[in-house]
């Protein structure tokens, strides 16, 4: 099956630094890409949609200054957590896949702790 | 609003025993329906697909079924093992996306926890 792979996997940081976050299709050409968090005891919670060349959408309530998206290629998207707090640690998951119909590949997640 | 429970949220079972995972919608026009596997501190890991058409599909031992009308869905694991502990999420694309890139409502997850 498609594999996807996330940069780096885990994370730690101290309070105010950015960091970026990379996730890749690595057989596969994504158009969409797709950036979830994760919060301890919570479900997956969608972030915001990644379109190759163009702006990402975000879901309500996700600050795009703070979480900056970048989908640059076909096959590479990246999740910059800029002046990171620490109520910003949580598991981050990227997926890619096609249409509403076929499977999502989800990236291995990474885990960022700010300190 | 679609939203998407799991029930029970956490289920410990002695190893080789057969069980049921639940998983309800309250939106039933979905495209289809996913079971995903999460390790502790790791990604997901797709289980099954179901298409909205289907009402069951099977892998080795995992049996998923949807039941559109009722907004449910109940994965089954026969013969279980130390190495299915992990908890197990289903998720739905939102409604009418119009067939382009899907976005997918999780449940909270069943962490399941199997002994040997």
């Amino acid at each position: 099956g498609a594999v996807v792979s996330q940069h780096p996997s885990r994370v730690i940081c101290k309070s105010g630094t950015s960091v970026k976050i990379e996730c890749r299709s690595l057989d596969f050409q994504a158009t969409t890409m797709f950036w979830y968090r994760q919060f301890p005891k919570q479900s997956l919670m969608l972030m915001a949609t990644s379109n190759e060349g163009s702006k990402a959408t975000y879901e309500q309530g996700v600050e795009k200054d703070k979480f900056l998206i970048n989908h640059a290629s076909l096959t590479l998207s990246t999740l910059t957590v800029t002046s990171a707090h620490p109520e910003d640690s949580s598991f981050y998951i990227c997926s890619a896949g096609g249409s509403a119909t076929d499977t999502q590949y989800f990236g291995p997640g990474t885990r960022l702790t700010v300190l | 609003k679609q939203e998407v429970t799991q029930i029970p949220a956490a289920l410990s079972v002695p190893e080789g025993e057969n069980l049921v995972l639940n998983c309800s919608f309250t939106d039933s026009a979905i495209y289809n329906l996913q079971w995903f596997r999460q390790d502790p501190g790791k990604g997901l890991t797709s289980l099954l697909l179901i298409q909205s058409s289907q009402r069951e599909q099977t892998s080795g031992r995992l049996n998923a079924s949807l039941d559109k009308s009722s907004g449910r869905s109940t994965l089954y694991i026969a013969a279980s093992q130390p190495g299915d502990s992990a908890t197990y999420l289903c998720a739905v694309p939102l409604p009418h996306y119009g067939g382009s890139q899907g976005n997918l409502i999780f449940g909270k997850g069943t962490k399941l926890s199997v002994k040997p």
